[in-house]
């Protein structure tokens, strides 16, 4: 069945370190890709996407790269600020499904000290 | 403002007892979706929904109860028949046959069962 793997964490950074969170993905059919982010106590929010492959997807300074040859979308940031201290999730849609579910990886919890 | 609204965000249980979580969202959207979040596991699919009157089994349906009586409302009832329902629950709405994946979050409810 179709999955999705992430780094594990906690990924430690200071400010203005270079960030990447490693995401790979299994899947049948042409999926749409995602990263959420979910600060302290909140629920998840799109961070962005990309729905096929070579799309870039880009928000708040992140970026990913939706690669068919690796099966991976990692996540990459030039710059983190402490207020990016969060928890990332990569997911995949079921490709041309149209029920809207997503399967979620478990999650990178990322550190930033100043 | 438009959003998800879940309550309680945090609830206490005690083993034998029904518990009901409430969803309401005032986005207009068809779709809604309950997931149940453990640490270190990510999310999993418990019950979706995307039209009134009907829904449909996610991946750990065992144990929960859902309606879809009205559009902008999915309650959860985690029955005792859960095993372990301690966990933290998040609904999430989108629009029906939208396969951008972009899920609406409420910022979830805590259960623990004592």
């Amino acid at each position: 069945g179709n999955s999705v793997t992430q780094m594990e964490g906690p990924v430690t950074l200071s400010e203005e370190a270079f960030l990447t969170i490693n995401c790979t993905y299994t899947a049948t059919g042409y999926p749409s890709l995602f990263w959420y982010v979910q600060y302290p106590g909140e629920g998840l929010q799109l961070l962005l996407k990309a729905t096929k492959a070579d799309d870039k997807g880009s928000n708040k300074g992140f970026e990913a790269t939706y690669r068919k040859e690796t099966t991976s979308f990692h996540l990459e940031k030039g710059s983190v600020q402490v207020s990016d201290s969060a928890v990332y999730f990569c997911a995949l849609s079921e490709g041309r499904s149209n029920t809207g579910k997503l399967i979620f990886g478990q999650g990178t919890t990322l550190q930033v000290k100043p | 403002d438009g959003g998800i609204t879940q309550s309680p965000k945090y609830l206490f249980r005690k083993e034998g007892q029904n518990v009901t979580l409430s969803c309401e969202q005032n986005l207009n959207h068809d779709a809604m979706y309950w997931y149940r979040q453990d640490p270190g596991q990510g999310l999993r699919l418990i019950y979706y929904s995307q039209i009134v009157n009907d829904f449909q089994k996610g991946d750990i349906a065992e144990g929960y109860s859902v309606s879809r009586e009205k559009k902008e409302s999915f309650p959860l009832t985690v029955t005792s028949a859960q095993k372990n329902p301690t966990a933290f629950y998040l609904c999430a709405s989108s629009l029906r046959g939208e396969n951008t994946g972009e899920l609406f979050f409420g910022e979830g409810s805590r259960l623990t069962v004592l």
